[in-house]
């Protein structure tokens, strides 16, 4: 299994430039989010999935948005990216273990930088 | 709302000794505590978690308790090494989310020195 996969690793963009950050899981993960990274924050949510179709907003969704159409990609779309979205991006899978806990995988990250 | 505290870093350390670094919550429900490591360039990575109160996690010579009366969730270990040179991030998530959303301290960065 490759796990969570992310492309690209690092990115620059301009103000006002739109990307896709790509993410993929092949465990068959019912659950899917993206997070940021950025310093003396944690990681803080943006968006999540439960299944293919249904999406939802995480504490910081503003500037991004999200689909699900299969259950093994959820890609990150920034509409118009502003110096704010400066970041590292994390995307995650999760599934319910046997006893009734949750456990998530993460991605190795994508480094955004925007000018 | 839920939130996690943790000691701000960086803590730095020689090689062999004595690591703790400190984590308190507070939730609603009955949550679930984690460690996570992130190595430098990398993802983060499960280090060890409890899920309920008094439970002990335990991996790579790491441990912590779950201490429902102090709310707390303190990570140790007892000989550290340069490898474990890392940030580590303390993070709940409680039965009320469906879908184990975790909720993260900001987290500590470990400098460990030959």
């Amino acid at each position: 299994n490759a796990g969570v996969t992310q492309t690209p690793k690092f990115q620059v963009l301009k103000t006002g430039q739109s990307m896709t950050l790509q993410c993929a899981q092949d465990m068959n993960h019912e659950y899917m989010s993206w997070y940021r990274q950025d310093p003396g924050m944690g990681l803080r949510l943006i968006h999540y999935s439960v299944g293919a179709g249904i999406t939802d907003q995480g504490e910081v969704p503003n500037g991004y948005n999200v689909s699900r159409s299969t259950t093994e990609d959820f890609p990150l779309r920034l509409l118009s990216a502003a110096p704010s979205q400066t970041s590292v991006y994390f995307c995650a899978s999760s599934y319910s273990t046997s006893s009734g806990g949750y456990e998530q995988y993460f991605g190795p990250g994508t480094r955004l930088t925007v000018t | 709302g839920n939130s996690v505290t943790q000691m701000e870093g960086p803590v730095t350390l020689s090689e062999e000794a004595f690591l703790t670094i400190n984590c308190t919550y507070t939730a609603t429900g009955y949550p679930s505590l984690f460690w996570y490591v992130q190595y430098p360039g990398e993802g983060l990575q499960l280090l060890l978690k409890a899920t309920k109160a008094d439970d002990k996690g335990s991996n790579k010579g790491f441990e912590a308790t779950y201490r429902k009366e102090t709310t707390s969730f303190h990570l140790e270990k007892g000989s550290v090494q340069v490898s474990d040179s890392a940030v580590y991030f303390c993070a709940l998530s409680v039965t009320t989310d469906s879908w184990g959303k975790l909720q993260f301290g900001a987290g500590t960065q470990v400098v460990v020195t030959p």
